[in-house]
């Protein structure tokens, strides 16, 4: 069976501090896969997402980046935070089918 | 522009009084409906997915139905465990790869 991990859980950061938030997926290959924020609220709002190893599309213009450095692992980074990048980060992965499922989730607070 | 309404904002029932939740959508050219369940602090957890009007989908207390506009989630004798938001997304085919949009969610308490 299909598996998705983020890391870390919660993450506390200064305002200026880079960031790197984790996702791996583990059960299928070559998944789409996509990062969302859901702030409080606000419905989530899709960030990125992927079709493949390398190939990168983002949805909104904003202080952070991904990257997709192997099949079934996406990152989302940082080089300076803001205070508006609070908020629940969630990664999903879809395989053929439409329907995406959703990682743990990253909480993260930025000071 | 692709846009998901979800009614009520909360919703609180004793338990074993059965309700609905409303997702009122317009897109174009639907792809598919998702219904998903989240927990405080965790993430959304896949329920059911609609792909035309007049279908209907079922999970133990719950059933989805869809029609051209909106979608309902019917809870029938609901329980505590029960408790949650609930979230709508729709998916277009006219949005990026995969891309979902989400309604704001119900927030359901089910007191016993």
């Amino acid at each position: 069976s299909q598996t998705i991990h983020q890391w870390p859980a919660t993450l506390v950061q200064p305002v200026g501090s880079p960031l790197s938030l984790e996702c791996t997926v583990e059960g299928t290959s070559n998944p789409n896969l996509y990062w969302y924020r859901q702030a409080a609220g606000r419905g989530l709002q899709l960030l990125f997402y992927s079709v493949g190893i390398g190939q990168i599309s983002s949805e909104v213009p904003q202080n952070l980046s991904a990257s997709r450095p192997q099949d079934r692992q996406f990152i989302l980074s940082s080089k300076k935070l803001l205070l508006s990048d609070s908020g629940f980060y969630l990664c999903a992965w879809t395989s053929g089918a439409r329907t995406q499922y959703f990682g743990p989730g990253t909480r993260l607070t930025v000071l | 522009e692709d846009q998901v309404t979800q009614s009520p904002e909360a919703l609180r029932l004793q338990e074993g009084e059965s309700s609905s939740l409303n997702c009122s959508y317009t897109v174009s050219g639907l792809r598919g409906l998702f219904w998903y369940r989240q927990d405080p602090g965790k993430g959304p957890e896949f329920l059911f997915t609609l792909y035309s009007a007049g279908e209907e989908k079922e999970k133990e207390r719950l059933k989805a139905t869809l029609t051209k506009k909106e979608s309902f989630l019917h809870i029938t004798a609901p329980k505590p465990e029960d408790s949650a938001t609930y979230l709508c997304a729709v998916q277009g085919r006219g949005g990026s790869q995969g891309n979902l949009i989400f309604g704001k969610g119900t927030k359901l308490s089910v007191k016993p």
